[in-house]
């Protein structure tokens, strides 16, 4: 079955680069997503990658991902407050479904 | 704007009670999910549903069932509510074979069972 996990915890200083990891199980995904989480609310799509790419990047997010080791991080450049939140990755291997990872909820320190 | 919303924000019930979580999508979407999210275990995934009247068990559906009698609106019903179901739980709407593929959340219900 599928597995995804995610370290619990990351503490970072504003102003600092944030890198969140993600293994995954299932390589028949086309695309990984990351999801983030704000305080009190449900979770929105942030970005995702299709498989056969090595690297994405969006103004302050790069996502990348390790076919090979089953590998998916993400790094947020310059972390501000408002970066707080917990970070979930998911894959979604063929199915009208997403399966999720644990979380990591990133706490930035002023 | 697409919305997903939920009955209740906060909701706190009985041992035994039966318990009745609403959500509502307005994206004409045909498939619909509960998870509920526990620290440290992420989001696991109750029910889903592809189309009215139809569900699908996830991945801990014991202690739980749903109900799809319109497109718009997917129920999640806790028949007699235990303490293990303290959680927060989260309903979820999208658009089949729709690639990248992206659920859209409600706010969650935060549900105490005391």
């Amino acid at each position: 079955g599928e597995d995804v996990e995610q370290s619990l915890f990351l503490s970072v200083r504003e102003g600092d680069s944030s890198v969140i990891n993600c293994t995954y199980t299932d390589s028949s995904s086309t695309y990984l997503y990351w999801y983030k989480q704000e305080p009190g609310a449900g979770l929105q799509l942030l970005t995702y990658i299709f498989s056969n790419m090595d690297m994405k990047q969006d103004q302050r997010l790069t996502v990348l991902l390790n076919k090979k080791d089953k590998h998916l991080s993400l790094r947020i450049a310059d972390t501000q407050t408002g970066d707080s939140a917990i970070y979930f990755c998911a894959e979604n291997p063929g199915a009208n479904n997403l399966f999720f990872g644990t979380g990591t909820r990133l706490t930035v320190i002023p | 704007d697409v919305k997903v919303t939920q009955s209740s924000r906060y909701l706190v019930k009985r041992t035994g009670e039966k318990v009745f979580l609403e959500c509502v999508q307005d994206m004409d979407h045909e498939n619909m999910f509960w998870y509920r999210q526990d620290p440290g275990l992420g989001l696991r995934l109750i029910y889903f549903s592809y189309d009215v009247k139809m569900k699908e068990k996830g991945d801990i559906p014991e202690g739980y069932s749903v109900s799809r009698e319109k497109k718009e609106r997917f129920s999640l019903i806790l028949e007699s509510a235990s303490t293990n179901q303290t959680s927060m739980y989260l309903c979820a709407s999208t658009r089949t074979n729709r690639t990248p593929y992206e659920q859209y959340f409600g706010p969650g219900t935060r549900l105490t069972v005391t």
